[in-house]
């Protein structure tokens, strides 16, 4: 299995930060990568895949990128409804496998 | 309009077999790159792949579960089935089936149910 490690596993932002998000891989996934957002009692939300490609209705705001075994989830300017948790996912090789994910909190 | 609603029961004892149904419209298991999977999410914890099925009936399951998981579709009802034997306390979670992402070669979920919480306790 690929052992996916998020950095750091919360972060305590302010609106309008800049938040940076670290993914890690146990081994390289080339370019499949992708984030989700959680928001407390909702199912996770597909915001980017394939490292950098922004899903259908995502703000610009966030943005990804990386290769092989480092990435990274940016939100250049933090807003209200991004306070969430964020999972990163590999989608290499099976068993597809999920990062343990990262916490935004309000600072 | 893609949706997912994840059904079962909210409570099975130990050792029993949970049966989850994936009811979904919008999409057809027969298109070609169609695939719908299953995630779980125990109470504070982070998602866990469980099992995803294509529209060509290839099956792929989570090796450390894969003797408990069987994961089946029936394209007439537009369902995905996945079953779950020996339960144990430590399987109690959420559990989520999703729409396989089109249009790209890596296996991600770009449309999700509500996710349905199972206990498991006796």
């Amino acid at each position: 299995d690929i052992q996916m490690t998020q950095s750091p596993s919360s972060v305590s932002a302010s609106v309008g930060d800049r938040v940076t998000i670290t993914c890690r891989a146990g081994q390289g996934v080339s370019s499949w990568l992708a984030w989700y957002q959680q928001k407390p009692g909702k199912a996770p939300k597909l915001l980017i895949y394939a490292t950098s490609s922004l899903q259908s209705g995502v703000p610009s705001r966030f943005s990804g990128s990386g290769s092989g075994t480092d990435f990274t989830l940016t939100i250049s300017t933090l807003q209200p409804e991004d306070f969430a948790t964020y999972y990163c996912q590999q989608g290499n090789s099976f068993p597809l496998t999920f990062g343990g994910g990262t916490k935004v909190d309000i600072k | 309009q893609i949706t997912l609603k994840e059904s079962g029961p909210t409570l099975v004892k130990p050792t029993q077999t949970l049966t989850l149904t994936c009811t979904f419209s919008g999409f057809s298991l027969t298109t070609t790159g169609v695939g719908v999977g299953w995630i779980r999410q125990p109470p504070g914890k982070a998602l866990e792949w469980l099992a995803l099925i294509y529209w060509d009936d290839d099956r792929r399951y989570s090796p450390s579960l894969k003797n408990r998981l069987t994961i089946t579709k029936d394209t007439s009802k537009s369902q995905v089935v996945l079953t779950m034997t020996i339960m144990d306390p430590v399987d109690t979670a959420t559990y989520y089936c999703a729409h396989r992402r089109l249009d790209t070669a890596m296996d991600t979920f770009d449309y999700w149910g509500q996710g349905t919480l199972v206990t498991v306790s006796s």
